[in-house]
């Protein structure tokens, strides 16, 4: 079983449905978690992160983090068709003694 | 201009052959790192290095090698490619004190024939 699970997809939803996408893992050392988004053709970049658990919103995004399950989700509100690209989860124990730990990645289609 | 840049984009090589990748950044980033990316699969770490000094070994680094000319360039080299290392190639960047910010570069697309 790999360290973090997600969900390859695809994931299609009509333009302005709330989007939910997951990763789960099973390390429990794991303190930062992050979410990359990743159009095709580059490189994700990073569009959240959050220390331990809890809530984080930005604009349209909301992370959550719940250690006591290993879970953690991304909630994209108000979906627009720019919002379609793969979506990676991440995360790393902290310290700096190696790198970041990614998920599979989901692909997301917003429909217009 | 772009902070994290690779070259070559695309690269297509016979089996055998050494080939490099070479990343530059402008950030002023201690710390530089390269991943692979396959279907399926996800982004992988290769190798790591904190500066100059410091060259880790990730999670699939055997048929790999790296080098760290200086704090701004980090060459990845496959010094006998084989099929099995087609697959997109990123080089990323942080900076110490934030390493779960990383920036990656656009990737190098390589197939190995």
């Amino acid at each position: 079983q790999k360290e973090v699970e997600q969900d390859p997809g695809p994931l299609s939803v009509p333009e302005g449905a709330i989007v939910s996408l997951n990763c789960t893992y099973s390390n429990s050392a794991f303190q930062y978690f992050m979410w990359y988004r990743q159009y095709s053709r580059k490189g994700p970049e990073l569009l959240m992160y959050t220390y331990s658990s809890g809530n984080k919103e930005d604009g349209r995004f909301t992370a959550q983090v719940d250690k006591s399950s290993k879970y953690i989700s991304l909630f994209i509100r108000d979906s627009q068709p720019s919002d379609s690209a793969t979506y990676l989860c991440a995360m790393y124990s902290g310290g700096g003694a190696d790198g970041l730990t990614f998920g599979k990645g989901t692909h997301l289609i917003i429909q217009p | 201009d772009a902070d994290v840049t690779q070259t070559p984009r695309n690269r297509i090589t016979k089996t055998g052959k050494r080939i490099m990748l070479e990343c530059s950044q402008t950030k002023g980033h201690d710390r530089m790192y390269w991943y692979r990316q396959d279907p399926g699969l996800g982004l992988r770490l290769i190798y790591y290095s904190f500066d100059v000094k410091d060259i880790n070994k990730g999670e699939i680094s055997d048929g790999y090698s790296v080098s760290r000319q200086a704090q701004a360039k980090f060459s990845l080299s496959l010094e006998s490619a084989i099929p099995n290392q087609t697959a997109l190639y990123f080089c990323a960047t942080s900076d110490f004190s934030s390493l779960e910010t990383q920036y990656f570069g656009p990737g190098t697309r390589l197939l190995v024939l």
